[in-house]
């Protein structure tokens, strides 16, 4: 099984901050990967799709890159209502998600 | 529009089976498929399993023994059943569409005595 590990598990960042999350598979899973928002409460959502994709209504301000095993998701500019869990999945070999960064306001 | 909503008892005693039921609209079970993904309280997500469009299901192979997925297409319905639930079983289950695009709002189910 692909194994996905997230770093760092929790990130405290201010307003307007540039963030990075990145996310590591066991192996290379050749861009087969999705990003999560997940708040309190709710559904994950669907933000980037293969790598780079944005999905449909998601902010510019998030953006995604990486190849083989590594991952990143930025957002340019940290605004409060990103205030989140962020998951990575893999989905090259089956479905494996991170354990997720969460992201708190400074 | 797409919509997912997930439904059954929110508590199980342990050893007892689990039965789900996820109502679909906005889209046909026949030509789109459907994912099940678990929370438990506090952590993160798991694949359960699918249900393909055209009827074949895929499981997790760590609960792989112990699931069931299967579908009524004329209720726009897919179910789920687990077997032998144990405490650790206690979790939010979601059902979703095939891309993980769109998700239900879930389900919480507590496995306890």
């Amino acid at each position: 099984d692909i194994q996905m590990t997230q770093s760092p598990s929790l990130l405290s960042a201010s307003v307007g901050d540039r963030v990075t999350l990145s996310c590591k598979a066991s192996q290379n899973i050749y861009k087969y990967l999705n990003w999560y928002q997940q708040k309190l409460g709710e559904a994950p959502k669907l933000l980037i799709y293969y790598t780079n994709s944005l999905q449909t209504g998601i902010p510019s301000r998030f953006s995604g890159s990486g190849s083989g095993t590594d991952y990143t998701l930025t957002i340019s500019s940290l605004q409060p209502e990103d205030v989140a869990t962020y998951f990575c999945q893999q989905y090259n070999s089956w479905y494996t998600f991170g354990a997720g960064t969460k992201l708190e306001l400074k | 529009q797409v919509q997912l909503k997930e439904s059954g008892p929110g508590l199980v005693q342990p050893s007892q089976t689990l039965s789900l039921t996820c109502t679909v609209s906005g889209f046909s079970l026949t030509s789109n498929s459907v994912h099940w993904v678990r929370q438990p309280p506090g952590k993160g997500l798991e694949w359960v399993g699918a249900i393909w469009s055209g009827g074949s299901t895929d499981y997790n192979s760590a609960l792989k023994s112990r699931l069931s997925i299967s579908r009524d297409t004329s209720k726009s319905q897919v179910f789920l059943k687990m077997n032998s639930l144990q405490t650790e079983d206690t979790a939010i289950y979601f059902c979703t569409s095939l891309s993980f695009d769109y998700w239900g709002q879930g389900v919480m189910v507590t496995v306890s005595s």
